[in-house]
């Protein structure tokens, strides 16, 4: 089946300590973008890649690092320096085709201990 | 950083009556607003979208309205069923490469049976 898979569902981590995110999909797409979603607001975007070995800063891309090495893949990173890093992490893809949508991961809930 | 503004942040509704979101946005440079539907813990996925050329898009008990000059878009969920409860985000596209989305606040709609 294509689609989007994220892991881990759940993931505890300690304060100081850095933490990849995996995302990984079969669907093909060009597109790749990571969100973090806080309760009850909405999805802010992080960073996203639009092509391999190339992506770009969102809105909120302090204290989180990507990288782009596969067409499949694109880990997220979230660093010690994010000061607030507890919430629901996902990961989007679509291909480069004007009106297409976004295909979510079923995303990663992050706890920092 | 364009903006969409959602209203209201959640709402109640008996089964079969109707569930109306809106979303206002800056700027018109780039058309395209989906809406997406989100049950808790999973990835958001896509609902129904309208693109700049019609006012209005229906499918099922889904309709979205779009009125250009007021910069402003609705969703009306007719019928509302317990099933439909979930937290509604809409969204615009804001880049012209791509598909990169500025999503609103959420809406999260409890329907009562």
């Amino acid at each position: 089946d294509g689609g989007i898979t994220q892991s881990p569902k759940y993931l505890f981590r300690k304060e100081g300590q850095n933490v990849t995110l995996s995302c990984e999909q079969n669907l093909n797409h060009d597109a790749m973008y990571w969100y973090r979603q806080d309760p009850g607001q909405g999805l802010r975007l992080i960073y996203y890649s639009q092509i391999v070995n190339d992506f770009q800063k969102g809105d909120i891309a302090e204290g989180y690092s990507v990288s782009r090495e596969k067409k499949e893949s694109f880990p997220l990173t979230v660093t010690s320096a994010q000061k607030n890093p507890t919430a629901f992490y996902l990961c989007a893809s679509n291909p480069q085709v004007t009106y297409n949508e976004q295909f979510f991961g079923p995303g990663t809930r992050l706890t920092v201990l | 950083q364009q903006q969409v503004k959602q209203s209201p942040q959640s709402l109640i509704v008996q089964k079969g009556g109707i569930s109306i979101i809106n979303c206002a946005y800056e700027n018109t440079a780039f058309d395209y607003f989906p809406w997406y539907q989100q049950f808790p813990g999973k990835g958001p996925a896509l609902l129904i979208a309208i693109r700049p050329d019609v006012s209005e898009k229906k499918e099922g008990r889904f309709t979205i309205s779009f009125n250009k000059s007021a910069k402003q878009f609705s969703l009306h969920i007719m019928d509302s069923q317990p099933g439909d409860s979930a937290t509604y985000f809409c969204a615009r596209r804001t880049d012209c490469a791509g598909n990169k989305l500025t999503f609103g606040g959420g809406t999260r709609v409890l329907v009562k049976p």
